[in-house]
């Protein structure tokens, strides 16, 4: 079965900061990678993905992460947070030994002050 | 606006009643998938349908339940609630049945006192 850890569970940051969250996935086979993000009071929408191809993904706001299959890791990063980056990350995989289904992690709560 | 209409958006209620969370996906999507998120479990999945069939089960514990019509709107019943079950409750939906790319709507707060 398919499972994912996010290390972080807060992380606490001032604006222009540099921001990475660990992501780390357990699946032997081929996976593809989520990073969703939920905004106080809103839905989780994505952030970007991760399928095939080029291991560095580039996604919305400036976020972007790097798969490196070798260490089963999906690290989120961006270069200089904004005090609108606060919010909840979750990490997500699937499989097809998940049936496709994304398991998540617990998720980073990231504060940013201004 | 993801398009997934989850209601109602709040609801409080006692410990041995049941309660009935409903959710329409986006227009065109064929899946439905449940998900349970608290403080201590994170985002658990529930359940998935797919066209009005089950399709995948997750950790969902056997007084809940759920069904999609053929409208293709769901419904996750909880019954026999415990305080435990205080959470909040996801409803995402997708054009097909794997999960690559499904939409999430804002869920449904349930709090059991």
């Amino acid at each position: 079965a398919q499972s994912v850890s996010q290390h972080n569970h807060h992380v606490i940051l001032s604006e222009a900061a540099s921001l990475e969250l660990g992501c780390n996935y357990s699946y032997g086979g081929t996976v593809n990678l989520f990073w969703y993000v939920q905004y106080p009071g809103q839905h989780l929408q994505l952030l970007l993905k991760y399928f095939s191809g080029d291991p560095l993904v580039k996604g919305i706001k400036g976020f972007e992460a790097e798969f490196i299959k070798s260490k089963f890791s999906f690290n989120l990063r961006k270069p200089s947070v904004q005090w609108s980056d606060t919010a909840e990350y979750f990490c997500a995989v699937t499989s097809s030994g998940g049936s496709y289904i994304p398991t998540f992690g617990r998720g980073t709560s990231l504060i940013v002050h201004p | 606006d993801s398009g997934v209409t989850q209601t109602p958006k709040h609801l409080i209620t006692a410990t041995g009643q049941r309660v009935t969370l409903r959710c329409s996906p986006r227009s065109g999507d064929l899946s439905v998938y449940w998900y349970q998120q608290s403080l201590d479990q994170g985002l658990q999945f529930l359940i998935q349908y797919y066209n009005g069939e089950e399709r995948a089960k997750g950790n969902i514990l056997e007084r809940f339940s759920a069904q999609q019509f053929p409208d293709l709107h769901s419904e996750l019943n909880l019954s026999s609630l415990e305080l435990g079950d205080s959470a909040l409750y996801f409803c995402a939906s997708s054009v097909d049945q794997d999960g690559n790319t499904i939409y999430f709507g804002e869920g449904s707060w349930l709090t059991v006192v």
